[in-house]
Formats: C-alpha cells, sequence, structure tokens
C-alpha cells in the first residue's frame, strides 16, 4: 500500500528557513516523479516544486523559485522541501503528492496528509 | 496555462444531478484530471485523461472532453460527494489547478 507521511511543518518567523519532509512507503521513488502543492488557509491548491523519477530534472513554481529546493534522499525513500526566505505568503498546509504511473503527464494518486507551515512574527 | 471552473460554489440535493465545468486557456488534449477535496483533508483523484475514472471511484462520476473544454458529472448526488472538486492540467509544467468548486447541500 502506497503511504507518503509529511512532517516538519512548524511555526516560523518571516524570513526563516523550514525543511519538510515526506517518507514514502509501498513503492520507491526511484520509479515515480513526485510533487509538493500547497493550500493556503481557505484556497486552492498551487503546485510548488516537481522532482523526476531519475532526480534529474526539477521544476518551481515561480512563486518559489530560487527560495525552495526540493531534493530526495534514496536510500530512505524520502522527499524534502527545503524552505528559505520564508514569506506571509508561503503560509499553507504542505502536500506530496506521487505520480500514478510513470509518464510525464501521470495525473497524482497518491497524497499525503500534509503538513502546515505558518509564517508569522 | 489557466483553468476556469465554473460554477465557483453550487447547491443542490441528494440524488441531484450536477455538472461542474473547467475550460483551459490553451488546447491540452485530453490531460485533466479531476480531484476531490473534504475539509481537512488531502485531495483524491477521481478522473484522469478526462474521462478515466480512477480505481475506487463510484461510477456515479464521470468526465468528457477534450481540447480546452471539460466536465465533470455527479449523476445521483450522495450525502458523501459534498465536497470541494478540483480540475488540474497535466499537459505541461507548471501542473495548474482551477480554482475549485465547492458543492453544498441545499
Amino acid at each position: 500500500e502506497v503511504q507518503l507521511v509529511e512532517s516538519g511543518g512548524g511555526l516560523v518567523q518571516p524570513g526563516g528557513s523550514l525543511r519538510l519532509s515526506c517518507v514514502a512507503s509501498g513503492f520507491s521513488l526511484i520509479s515515480y516523479s513526485m510533487n509538493w502543492v500547497r493550500q493556503a488557509p481557505g484556497k486552492g491548491l498551487e503546485w510548488v516544486s516537481y522532482i523526476s523519477s531519475s532526480g534529474r530534472t526539477i521544476y518551481y513554481a515561480d512563486s518559489v523559485k530560487g527560495r525552495f529546493t526540493i531534493s530526495r534522499d534514496i536510500a530512505k525513500n524520502s522527499l524534502y522541501l527545503q524552505m528559505n526566505s520564508l514569506r506571509d505568503e508561503d503560509t499553507a498546509v504542505y502536500y506530496c503528492a506521487k505520480e500514478f504511473y510513470g509518464s510525464g503527464t501521470s495525473p497524482w494518486g497518491s497524497w499525503g496528509q500534509g503538513t502546515l507551515v505558518t509564517v508569522s512574527s | 496555462i489557466q483553468l476556469t471552473q465554473s460554477p465557483s460554489s453550487l447547491s443542490a440535493s441528494v440524488g441531484d444531478r450536477v455538472t461542474i465545468t473547467c475550460r483551459a486557456s490553451q488546447d491540452i488534449s485530453h490531460y485533466l484530471a479531476w480531484c476531490q477535496q473534504k475539509p481537512g483533508k488531502a485531495p483524491k483523484l477521481l478522473i484522469y485523461a478526462a474521462s478515466i475514472l480512477h480505481g475506487g471511484v463510484p461510477s456515479r462520476f464521470s468526465g468528457s472532453g477534450s481540447g480546452t473544454d471539460f466536465t465533470l458529472t455527479i449523476s445521483s448526488l450522495q450525502p458523501e460527494d459534498f465536497a470541494t472538486y478540483y480540475c488540474q492540467q497535466l499537459n505541461n509544467y507548471p501542473y495548474t489547478f482551477g480554482q475549485g468548486t465547492k458543492l453544498e447541500i441545499k
């Protein structure tokens, strides 16, 4: 059974940093691309970042480019999101999501439960 | 690519047939998915490739469309269907979402 468990959220001051983790089980990260998606309180879904199954292709939303870094540890089967220079508008629940099948146009079949990041002074 | 969903909210009764539309700002072929989100929960995939039902999703859900215009139809609303629905384009990154349609009980 596929499971994704996020952690690392919390309260951080503007300008601060936080690292989110997503531990995957039931599949290997070397076989599937992964994404981070966020949802601000009471708002819709916003894609944040993508890493391919090979790890060689990475994308970021313009809103986080230069501040956030996606990475993974194959040995730990874990996905990460390093978030620096955090802003109030980064406050959101952050989800990791797994592609359903190994293809560039695959939908996301599995999501974690989310971890809340609050940026506030 | 921008996705525009309509309506933004919808009130309906159990047993009703409802349709939600999603319009893309450019041709995305059939690379569109629909997901359902309930309060405090992660989204769940319902339909992908515009019309393919994800495993375990009840057959009262259906999707159609291609190019720029897509629809999600629920043939007979059940109490557990009251939620927010999002369309998402999978044609190319960034994988954008529609703004969501909140389906409420009348």
